[in-house]
């Protein structure tokens, strides 16, 4: 059971902005541990998208961005396009676990 | 150019041990900061962490798998390996590995490049 809360599914249109949201505690993303994004396509491995809240490895489109805020993160998505349907999973540290830790995963729809 | 590779049985029966190595190349596991996890993904569900080592040879565990799990690393080989003991059917999953850089400490970097996955099921 995971310590950080993501919503199962998200959908828009092309063209269209979405955001994943990603909530946490005070023992992880309330604690100032970075929170990462990973973007997992079907039947792929995942792909760092977002690393330290708001930085784009080199590569992944501008369309992508991240921020955090208290105990939670977001993603978003602007300009979606088909090939951004995929899982998104955040990813943070949790101090009381002693644990790294993954989100629940939002599964995103480009309608 | 940083690669990781999972190897290890597909099929594995209850109460076994399972063995998987991650073979890597690109970087090398002496370099300060630098550490190797795994991960795991059930069929159709989120992604769990297992396991990390450190250049160091410091390791961590997910508390809820410490007592089944045990990391080690083969600098020389490029090798990290993980064994979990008793596997039960509910440890069916692809397995990951994946390299984790020196980020803002040794804590909190991110996991930026992943092996290809193996999946691993338990079945008698």
């Amino acid at each position: 059971q995971s310590v950080l809360t993501q919503p199962p599914s998200v959908s828009g249109a092309p063209g269209q902005r979405v955001t994943i949201s990603c909530t946490g505690s005070s023992s992880n993303i309330g604690a100032r541990f970075d929170v990462h994004w990973y973007q997992q396509l079907p039947g792929t491995a995942p792909k760092l998208l977002i690393y330290g809240n708001s930085n784009r490895p080199s590569g992944v489109p501008g369309r992508f961005s991240g921020s955090k805020s208290g105990t939670s993160a977001s993603l978003a998505v602007t300009g979606l396009q088909a090939e951004d349907e995929a899982d998104y999973y955040c990813q943070s540290y949790d101090s009381s676990l002693s644990a790294y830790v993954f989100g629940t995963g939002t599964k995103v729809t480009v309608l | 150019q940083i690669t990781l590779k999972e190897s290890g049985p597909t099929l594995v029966k209850p109460t076994q041990t399972l063995t998987l190595t991650c073979t890597f190349s690109g970087f090398s596991l002496s370099t300060s900061g630098v550490g190797v996890g795994w991960i795991r993904q059930p069929p159709g569900k989120a992604l769990e962490w297992l396991a990390l080592i450190y250049w160091d040879d410091a390791k961590r565990y997910s508390p809820s798998l410490k007592s089944r799990l045990t990391i080690t690393k083969d600098t020389s080989k490029n090798q990290v390996v993980l064994t979990m003991t008793s596997v039960d059917p509910v440890d069916t999953a692809t397995y990951y590995c994946a390299h984790r850089p020196f980020f803002r400490g040794v804590i909190t970097g991110p996991f930026d490049y992943w092996g290809q996955g193996t999946l691993v099921t338990v079945s008698s």
